[in-house]
């Protein structure tokens, strides 16, 4: 059965200083994975998407990387600013189309 | 702007009251999921649909949950009788899933935020 993890559960920075974000999974036969953004009282917007034959993508101030040999992601936030703070998930799917495994997230604060 | 929505937003409700939440996805898109979310378990697959029919359903307690796609439009989740413990946030999520495509973004509503007390 898939577990994702995500680790820190909760992360607090000063604006300006570059971030990361870790995701581990236990399955690496999977299809893609996805990062989504979590604004309070809202629903997830969906940041990045990786297939599990790409390394990397890139959207702006965020960077995804992709090892599926070892079950691990890392979304690097640049520049991090107080708008950025929001929680962090990330979603595996083993199939195209498929169900989405989510991680428990990680609640990031920025500080101006 | 193409959204998925989701009726009603909050609903609070008595134990034992049957709960009936709704779900447009994304015109176009085949496929829909429900998923809820608690500080607890955090996200859980309930069902999916993908052009209707139902994929997968083995998240849903089926004694009292029930998932429907009446039409392409509409998708629907009731709890009957609802019980505390079905306290949660609801999300609604829809995408297009084309065979041989390459990747499927996932769009989700802002949910069905649930209290049974």
């Amino acid at each position: 059965k898939q577990e994702v993890t995500q680790i820190p559960a909760a992360l607090s920075v000063p604006e300006g200083e570059n971030l990361v974000l870790n995701c581990s999974f236990t399955d690496s036969a999977i299809y893609n994975l996805q990062w989504f953004r979590q604004d309070p009282g809202k629903g997830l917007t969906s940041l990045l998407l990786i297939q599990s034959s790409q390394r990397e993508q890139t959207s702006g101030r965020l960077n995804a990387s992709l090892d599926k040999s070892s079950g691990r992601s890392t979304l690097y936030i640049a520049a991090s600013q107080p708008g950025d703070s929001a929680t962090y998930l990330c979603a595996v799917t083993h199939n195209q189309g498929g169900k989405l495994i989510f991680g428990q997230g990680t609640e990031l604060s920025v500080k101006p | 702007d193409a959204r998925v929505t989701q009726t009603p937003r909050h609903k609070v409700t008595e134990m034992g009251q049957e709960v009936t939440m709704r779900c447009q996805p994304i015109l176009g898109h085949n496929t829909v999921f429900w998923y809820r979310q608690t500080m607890m378990q955090g996200l859980e697959l309930l069902a999916y649909f993908r052009n209707r029919a139902p994929l997968d359903d083995s998240g849903m307690p089926k004694d009292r949950f029930s998932a429907e796609m009446p039409d392409a439009t509409l998708a629907t989740l009731k709890i009957q009788p609802s019980e505390p413990r079905d306290s949660a946030v609801y999300f609604c999520a829809s995408g297009l899933v084309i065979a041989g495509g390459t990747g499927n973004t996932i769009y989700f509503g802002e949910g069905s935020w649930l209290t049974v007390v």
